[in-house]
C-alpha cells in the first residue's frame, strides 16, 4: 500500500498566522482527502483532492480558512489561514487505492496560541 | 446525510473479558471499515467489510457487517492490555463512495 510522509509533524502557532501541511505519497493517486480530528474527538473530513481542479470542500469548510494545493499524483498542501485557538486539532492526509483500501498519514499536530 | 454513531462511546473491560462495540450508519452505504488508533498515533486499518454478511477476524478482534440493519460489530474476546485504543468505524456514503464517515469513535481501556 502507498506509504505517506506527512509534515510538519506538529507545530506551536500564534493566533492570526498561517501554517501550511504537506502531504506526499510514494505512488501515484488519484484522490487525496484532507481531515481534521479536533481534541478527543473523531475525525471530520475536510476536503477531497483531486489533481489538475479544484478541491471539494465538506459542509462547514470554505476555501478561504482551508486551501489546498494538489499539483501532481503524488503531492498535497493544505494550509490552515488566520488560525485561532479553535483551529487546534490533528490534521491528516489520506489516499484511497483500490485493492488496499486508506491509508493514513501520520499526522499533523496544531496547537494554536 | 449520513451519520455514523458508536456504542459505548468509552468502555473500560478487564483483561480476560469479551465485549463488543456497535456502530449503526444512518443510510445505505456498501462497505465499512474499522481503524484502531493510539494516543498522538495515526490510523491503522483493522478490517475492510465488503458485503452483507461479511465476518473477518484478526486475533482476539472479529468484525462483521449486516447491511440491512445498517449494524457492524467488533467484538473483543480475552482483552488483553495491549488492545487499549480507541476504535473508529467508518463509511463510504453511496452518494460518494470515495469518502470516508467516521464514527465518534470508542475508546477502550484494558486493565489487569
Amino acid at each position: 500500500s502507498a506509504v505517506i510522509s506527512q509534515k510538519p509533524s506538529r507545530d506551536i502557532c500564534q493566533r492570526g498566522t498561517s501554517l501550511t501541511i504537506q502531504c506526499q505519497v510514494d505512488s501515484q493517486v488519484t484522490m487525496m482527502f484532507w481531515y481534521r480530528q479536533q481534541p478527543g474527538q473523531s475525525l471530520t473530513l475536510i476536503a477531497t483532492a483531486n489533481q489538475g481542479s479544484e478541491a471539494t470542500y465538506e459542509s462547514g469548510f470554505v476555501i478561504d480558512k482551508f486551501p489546498i494545493s494538489r499539483p501532481n499524483l503524488t503531492f498535497s498542501t493544505l494550509t490552515v489561514s488566520n488560525m485561532s485557538p479553535e483551529d487546534s486539532s490533528i490534521y491528516l492526509c489520506s489516499v484511497v487505492e483500490q485493492n488496499y483500501g486508506y491509508t493514513f498519514g501520520s499526522g499533523t499536530r496544531l496547537t494554536v496560541v | 446525510e449520513l451519520k455514523v454513531e458508536q456504542n459505548p462511546l468509552f468502555l473500560s473491560m478487564q483483561e480476560g473479558k469479551n465485549y463488543t462495540i456497535y456502530c449503526n450508519y444512518s443510510t445505505t452505504s456498501d462497505r465499512l471499515y474499522w481503524y484502531r488508533q493510539d494516543p498522538g498515533k495515526s490510523l491503522e486499518s483493522l478490517f475492510v467489510l465488503l458485503s452483507n454478511g461479511a465476518v473477518k477476524q484478526e486475533g482476539r478482534l472479529m468484525a462483521s457487517l449486516d447491511t440491512k440493519a445498517r449494524l457492524s460489530t467488533l467484538h473483543i474476546t480475552a482483552a488483553v492490555h495491549d488492545l487499549s485504543a480507541t476504535y473508529f468505524c467508518a463509511v463510504p456514503p453511496l452518494y460518494n463512495t470515495d469518502k470516508l464517515i467516521f464514527g465518534t469513535g470508542t475508546r477502550l481501556q484494558v486493565f489487569p
